[in-house]
């Protein structure tokens, strides 16, 4: 099992420019996070999904959108990007709310 | 400001001590974990206590749980170099507040050899 991929690992964008994050799991859970890393900040929630076809907003939402077509993946989208949403974003997966999370490697996010 | 909030930021200790992490929280909860980060990687499970329990233990890992004063602590006995890592808690909110996981700042243990 390649548990959970992320894809790109690394990007760097220019201020207005769009891209898509994709998330991947194999161990086929429910529960889909994005969550957003920041020096001092610790990992921020951006979006969540809690089954197919369902998403609901976390705590930094604004600037992103997800969506959750299929049970396996989870894409986080940038339709503008801004300066401020330079940081490392983590994709992760649970089969339980509540319970131990599975997290991907990261893709590192230059906006310039 | 954060749910969770460790204590201290960094931790530099030798090999084969021990390293105490602390953790406090805000509001109730359903359980806390404990996830290790190693440079540049995503972070790895260690660790969950329900708000029921109030010490677990898993290899060279206690983890101890005060609800009465929102706080947690994790202890890694006879510390390795390979131990060096951040350490998170994470709250886990009860199901009628969504349920989501909370993260605190973190805690940089260096461990050297």
């Amino acid at each position: 099992n390649a548990g959970v991929t992320q894809t790109p690992k690394f990007r760097v964008l220019k201020t207005g420019q769009s891209m898509t994050l994709l998330c991947a799991q194999d161990m086929n859970h429910e529960y889909m996070y994005w969550y957003r890393q920041d020096p001092g900040m610790g990992l921020r929630l951006i979006h969540y999904s809690v089954g197919e076809g369902t998403t609901a907003k976390g705590e930094v939402p604004d600037g992103y959108n997800v969506s959750r077509l299929k049970k396996q993946n989870f894409l986080l989208g940038l339709e503008s990007a801004a300066p401020s949403q330079t940081s490392v974003y983590f994709c992760a997966s649970s089969p339980v709310v509540r319970n131990e999370q599975f997290f991907g490697p990261g893709t590192r996010l230059t906006v310039l | 400001s954060q749910q969770g909030e460790e204590d201290p930021q960094a931790l530099s200790i030798q090999e084969g001590e021990n390293a105490t992490m602390n953790c406090s929280y805000k509001t109730s909860i359903n359980n806390l974990q404990w996830y290790r980060q190693n440079s540049g990687r995503g972070l790895v499970h260690l660790i969950l206590i329900r708000s029921n329990e109030r010490e677990k233990h898993s290899g060279r890992l206690r983890v101890t749980l005060d609800t009465s004063k929102k706080s947690s602590s994790l202890l890694i006995t006879a510390s390795r170099a390979a131990d060096t890592a951040s350490y998170f808690c994470a709250t886990a909110l009860p199901y009628n507040q969504g349920g989501k996981l909370i993260f605190g700042q973190g805690t940089e243990l260096s461990v050297k050899p």
